[in-house]
């Protein structure tokens, strides 16, 4: 059970590049996210997805677009990456039927110079 | 929208002494609070969780209180190790349509344990 997967792990951008980061699931979960997560600042939510079909923006969704691309996918684009978006990058899943838990990808450490 | 305050930012503690990490949340309908652990260079893990119709919670070494009046929740680790060591997030769950609310994190604690 591979439970929820992220591809890259790594990845280094030049300013103005674009990027995909993908996120699938496994478990059959509702709800899938996008977090960034920086020193000092915790887990910032950047996008969400309640349901295939449906998405919403987090607490930082500048500069980021989204696409939930059926039920276990869930991707993030960067379609003009900058220095200010190198972070370390988490999807997570959760069945979303009840107050249950995030299953957290590996992540991916962005870094754009 | 939600917001979720977490205090200490670091914490270090003896070995076999308490630690003690707090949160405060902006919204009362959120219903739901996870206590995650992140080791270095790992993903979140969850450790343990609490809802809103619970004033606390424990898991062998580990307890979580929840005071909804005031809006804050605590993690409480007893006989602390070394292998405790690591960052911890709490989060909350605004109870959003079918459950499916946003789940919004504090901004970490750094557990050092001591020998």
């Amino acid at each position: 059970n591979a439970g929820v997967t992220q591809t890259p792990k790594f990845q280094v951008l030049k300013t103005g590049q674009s990027m995909t980061l993908q996120c699938a699931q496994d478990m059959n979960h509702n709800s899938m996210y996008w977090y960034r997560q920086d020193p000092g600042m915790g887990l910032r939510l950047i996008y969400y997805s309640a349901s295939e079909g449906t998405t919403d923006k987090g607490e930082v969704p500048n500069g980021y677009n989204v696409s939930r691309l059926n039920k276990r996918e869930f991707s993030l684009r960067l379609e003009s990456a900058a220095p200010s978006q190198t972070s370390v990058y988490f999807c997570a899943s959760r069945a979303g039927t009840a107050n249950t838990e995030a299953f957290f990808g590996q992540g991916t450490r962005l870094t754009v110079v | 929208g939600e917001n979720v305050e977490q205090h200490p930012s670091t914490l270090s503690v003896q070995e076999g002494d308490s630690a003690v990490i707090k949160c405060t949340y902006s919204d009362s309908a959120s219903n739901y609070f996870p206590w995650y652990k992140q080791e270095l260079g790992k993903r979140p893990q969850l450790i343990i969780d609490i809802r809103s119709n619970v004033g606390e919670k424990k898991d062998q070494r580990i307890a979580v209180t929840l005071n909804k009046t005031a809006k804050h929740f605590s993690l409480h680790i007893t006989e602390t190790q070394p292998e405790d060591s690591a960052v911890y997030f709490c989060a909350a769950k605004s109870k959003g349509s079918s459950n499916t609310g946003k789940l919004i994190f504090g901004q970490g604690t750094t557990l050092q344990v001591k020998p």
